[in-house]
């Protein structure tokens, strides 16, 4: 079963406009992390927020956490059509007591985001 | 460095013969995973290793299924005998093996078996 389920499943945004994205989650995390796929592609990581924090930038992309709603947000702000791509949230490993990870990362269904230009 | 490196892009094959599929991880990573991607089931954990050995391959389909790091730049996942279920995307992805790192994901192999 999945970790994290996206909502929306699908969204059609203008350029420029932001886009939101939701995950939520089941269990206890150790971090949450967002992944970007391109059409015929490869997951490439964007962010990492750790269960610690609660708010993360990187350029364009924000993201919060919520562990007491097993939630998380992305927000791209700007959007441009270069954008247009599926999001998947991912739920990271619980730290072994050797402090290394040897979990897995689960993935949620993602969200379909399309950037009209 | 060249990333996550997954040979073949693209492999159709017939039902029944077997399929080997290879991964190359980023020099350094100490975890390797083997994902599989399809639109009705999304992207499922196969198998990972971690410093070349399995640690978890609760993923894996079924006794058709195996796969195998021999050393620390070379894992294959094995598909014998094939079946038109196991069409799908394949990919590989390595970490460092320490908490709070992204995963780098390898382009995937697209299997189609027909």
């Amino acid at each position: 079963s999945q970790q994290g389920e996206e909502d929306p499943q699908a969204l059609s945004i203008q350029e420029g406009e932001n886009a939101t994205m939701n995950c939520s989650y089941k269990t206890s995390i150790n971090n949450l992390q967002w992944y970007r796929q391109n059409s015929g592609r490869g997951l490439v990581h964007l962010i990492l927020i750790r269960s610690n924090e609660r708010e993360k930038h990187s350029g364009r992309l924000r993201v919060t956490l919520d562990t007491s709603k097993k939630s998380s947000s992305l927000l791209i702000t700007a959007s441009r059509a270069a954008d247009t791509a599926s999001y998947f949230c991912a739920t990271g490993p619980r730290a072994n007591a050797g402090g290394t990870s040897y979990g897995k990362l689960t993935f949620g269904q993602g969200t379909i985001l399309t950037v009209h230009p | 460095d060249a990333g996550v490196i997954q040979s073949p892009r693209h492999e159709v094959t017939e039902m029944g013969q077997e399929v080997t599929l290879r991964c190359k991880p980023i020099s350094g990573h100490n975890s390797l995973f083997w994902y599989r991607q399809t639109m009705m089931r999304g992207l499922e954990l196969l198998i990972y290793f971690n410093n070349n050995v399995p640690i978890d391959d609760s993923g894996m389909p079924e006794d058709r299924f195996s796969a195998k790091m021999p050393n620390a730049s070379f894992s294959t996942l094995k598909i014998q005998p094939s079946e038109p279920r196991d069409s799908a995307v394949y990919f590989c992805a390595s970490n460092l093996g320490a908490l709070n790192y992204g995963y780098t994901f390898g382009s995937g192999t697209r299997l189609t078996v027909v």
